[in-house]
């Protein structure tokens, strides 16, 4: 089993739907939890970082459930620049490195 | 601004050739990591450095070296180059930082062994 499990889509969503999706991760001990979106053929960049209480940032919430050990991803009122890759990144705490799922694709259909 | 940029950014070359990707960031950071992404991968970790003179073996380490001589630069080398490193290979840097460990990336190198 991966550390970090993804399903890889891709979605595809008409622009202005709400679409969401999950990351599952296999250590109990991790602690920070992240999600990132990559561009084609880009660099990933931090997209925002999950929080145990849940956080919302503008069209974006995201969730941790500790018991079921998984975090997830709601985009409201989805934009054509909302397609990418979305990764979602867990930490176990014990140093600086961070395991990486392989990625959500998304694509937003005018 | 600060930042952390990658050379080449495209690279061929033959089996069995060392090659050395460059790895330079301005964040004034401690810790430098290298991934390589392949399609159906996560991001995985090469090698990474928490400092000056420290380096550490990652998942996949087998076939690359790197070292550190300075906080700004962490270049990687492929020792004798094989198909199987055809792959975009990206450089990030991170704070000391448990709490909040953003790691910010280089635009990648996209290298083919042929």
């Amino acid at each position: 089993r991966k550390e970090v499990e993804q399903d890889p889509g891709p979605f595809n969503v008409p622009e202005g739907a709400t679409v969401a999706f999950n990351c599952t991760y296999s250590n109990s001990a991790s602690q920070s939890f992240f999600w990132y979106r990559q561009d084609c053929r880009k660099e990933p960049k931090l997209l925002m970082s999950v929080y145990s209480s849940g956080n919302e940032d503008g069209r974006f919430t995201a969730q941790l459930n500790r018991a079921s050990q998984y975090i997830s991803l709601l985009i409201r009122d989805s934009k054509l620049s909302d397609s990418a890759t979305y990764l979602c990144v867990v930490n176990t705490g014990s140093n600086y490195q961070l395991i990486w799922g392989a990625g959500t694709k998304l694509i937003i259909k005018p | 601004d600060a930042e952390i940029t990658q050379s080449p950014r495209h690279k061929i070359t033959e089996t069995g050739r060392q090659v050395t990707l460059a790895c330079h960031q301005t964040w004034n950071h401690n810790n430098m990591f290298w991934y390589r992404q392949d399609l159906g991968h996560g991001l995985r970790l090469i090698h990474y450095s928490y400092g000056v003179q420290d380096t550490n073996k990652g998942e996949v380490s087998d076939g690359y070296s790197v070292s550190r001589s300075n906080t700004e630069d962490l270049p990687l080398t492929l020792e004798s180059a094989a198909s199987s490193q055809t792959s975009v290979y990206f450089c990030a840097s991170s704070e000391d930082s448990r709490v909040y460990n953003e790691q910010f990336f280089g635009p990648g190198t996209r290298l083919t062994v042929l």
